[in-house]
C-alpha cells in the first residue's frame, strides 16, 4: 500500500527566505507526482505535476524535483511571499493502484 | 476557479438528518470523484464515477450515497451520520478515468461538514 509522508508538518519562516517542502513516498513505481496548494476554506490548486520520467519541473519561484528510485520529492520555494501561506499537500499516482494518495500536508506560515 | 463548483460550502447537521452535497464541473469531463479530508489526515478517495458509473468504492460506509445522475453532476447524499464523519467533503473531475495517460484531477472547494 502506498504511503506519503510530508515533513515538517509545519513550517514558519520570515518573508524572503528560501525554503524545501519534502516528500517521500514507499512504492517507487509511480506514474505521477503532483504538488497542491490548499488555502484555508477552499480546494485544491494545483501546482506542479511531475511525470515519472521527468526529474524536475518549475513554474515561477516554485521547483519540485522528483527522484523515483529514492522515493522522494522536494518543493522549493524561493523568496517567500506573506501570499504563499497554506497547506502543502504532495500526492502520487501509480504503485500497486491507481489512485492519488495523499500525504498529510505540510502547514507553510510566511510572516511579514 | 478551477471549473469545479461545490454545494453548499458550510454544512451543519444532526445525526437523524439527511442532506445532501452537490458537486457540478463545467469542464466536460467525463470522470467524478468524491474525496473526504478529516483533521489530520490525508484526503481519502471515497467514490469514483466514470461515464455515470461508479467504478470506485473505496470500503465507504453505507450511510454515505453517492449519484451521479450525468457526467456534470455528482451528488453525495448522507443520513445517520456520526459526528466522526465531520471532515470537509471535496468533490473533482477529470478527463476520463484511466491510468495511462495521467488524467489531472481538478478540485472544487469543498463542503466542510459538521454533524451533530
Amino acid at each position: 500500500k502506498q504511503e506519503v509522508t510530508q515533513i515538517p508538518a509545519a513550517l514558519s519562516v520570515p518573508e524572503g527566505e528560501n525554503l524545501v517542502l519534502n516528500c517521500s513516498f514507499t512504492d517507487s513505481a509511480i506514474y505521477n507526482l503532483q504538488w497542491f496548494r490548499q488555502d484555508p476554506g477552499k480546494g485544491l490548486t494545483s501546482l506542479l505535476l511531475i511525470q515519472s520520467s521527468q526529474r524536475e519541473q518549475t513554474s515561477g519561484r516554485l521547483n519540485a524535483s522528483l527522484d523515483k528510485s529514492s522515493g522522494r520529492s522536494t518543493l522549493y520555494i524561493a523568496a517567500s511571499q506573506p501570499g504563499d501561506s497554506a497547506t502543502y499537500l504532495c500526492a502520487v499516482i501509480g504503485g500497486s493502484n491507481y489512485k492519488l494518495t495523499f500525504g498529510k500536508g505540510t502547514l507553510l506560515t510566511v510572516n511579514p | 476557479e478551477t471549473g469545479v463548483t461545490q454545494t453548499p460550502r458550510h454544512l451543519v447537521m444532526g445525526m437523524t438528518n439527511k442532506k445532501s452535497l452537490k458537486c457540478e464541473q463545467h469542464l466536460g469531463h467525463n470522470a467524478m470523484y468524491w474525496y473526504k479530508q478529516s483533521a489530520k489526515k490525508p484526503l481519502e478517495l471515497m467514490f469514483v464515477y466514470s461515464l455515470e458509473e461508479r467504478v470506485e468504492n473505496n470500503s465507504v460506509p453505507s450511510r454515505f450515497s453517492p449519484e451521479c445522475p450525468n457526467s456534470s453532476h455528482l451528488f453525495l447524499h448522507l443520513h445517520t451520520l456520526q459526528p466522526e464523519d465531520s471532515a470537509l467533503y471535496l468533490c473533482a473531475s477529470s478527463q476520463d478515468y484511466s491510468r495511462r495517460p495521467y488524467n489531472e484531477q481538478f478540485f472544487g472547494p469543498g463542503t466542510r461538514l459538521t454533524v451533530l
